[in-house]
């Protein structure tokens, strides 16, 4: 069965610093994987995707994140961050391509960051 | 472009009571999800459906119901409230990969 791990609840960082989001799945088949941000008070959002091709996919807010098959990862990677980024960050896993309407869009716990000035 | 629309925003239920959360979206999207999420525990999906008439327990549905009688509305019914579905609550819709997800409701069962 397919799972998500986030490996840290909490990351504090300071404005313009880098930050690395970290997440590993398991899974015996080919995956597809999200990350989607939660602003305080809000819905998600998504932030990017991997669905095939490049593994490393480029999103929204100067997010990237990078697809590495082998270690099972896709960590989610910002060179310079801004107070504004403060959010909580899920990382998603699905075994199918269309997941979510299957209805197997698996949601790891998720990464509260923060970002102090 | 509304999207995805939640209502109501808040609610406080007394044990035994029930009540319905409604979910409409306006973007003519088949498939559409009931999701609670719990502090540090991500989201769980409660029922999901792929179009119109149909429906199907996703990790969490007991304690919950759900109807889809068009593609706009994915109304979700709690029958007896218990304080473990002190919750927030979020409606998503997609097309196919991509969720759009509402802003949710919170629901206290006191």
């Amino acid at each position: 069965a397919q799972s998500v791990t986030q490996l840290d609840s909490q990351v504090p960082v300071f404005e313009e610093a880098p930050v690395e989001l970290r997440c590993n799945y398991s899974s015996s088949v080919s995956v597809y994987l999200f990350w989607y941000v939660q602003y305080p008070n809000q819905g998600l959002q998504l932030l990017l995707k991997y669905l095939s091709g490049s593994t490393l996919v480029k999103g929204i807010n100067g997010f990237e994140a990078e697809f590495n098959k082998s270690q099972t990862s896709f960590h989610l990677r910002k060179p310079s961050v801004h107070i504004s980024d403060t959010a909580e960050y899920f990382c998603a896993v699905t075994e199918g391509k269309y997941g979510g309407s299957q209805g197997n869009l698996i949601f790891g716990k998720g990464t509260k960051l923060s970002v102090k000035p | 472009n509304a999207g995805v629309t939640q209502t109501p925003k808040f609610r406080i239920l007394k044990i035994g009571q029930s009540m319905t959360l409604q979910c409409t979206q306006d973007m003519n999207h088949n498939y559409m999800y009931w999701y609670r999420q719990d502090p540090g525990m991500g989201l769980k999906l409660i029922y999901y459906s792929v179009g119109a008439g149909i429906t199907d327990k996703g990790e969490v549905p007991n304690g919950y119901n759900v109807s889809r009688s068009t593609t706009e509305d994915f109304p979700l019914r709690l029958e007896l409230a218990a304080p473990s579905q002190t919750s927030v609550y979020f409606c998503a819709s997609s097309t196919g990969t991509v969720l759009t997800f509402g802003s949710g409701t919170r629901l206290t069962v006191v």
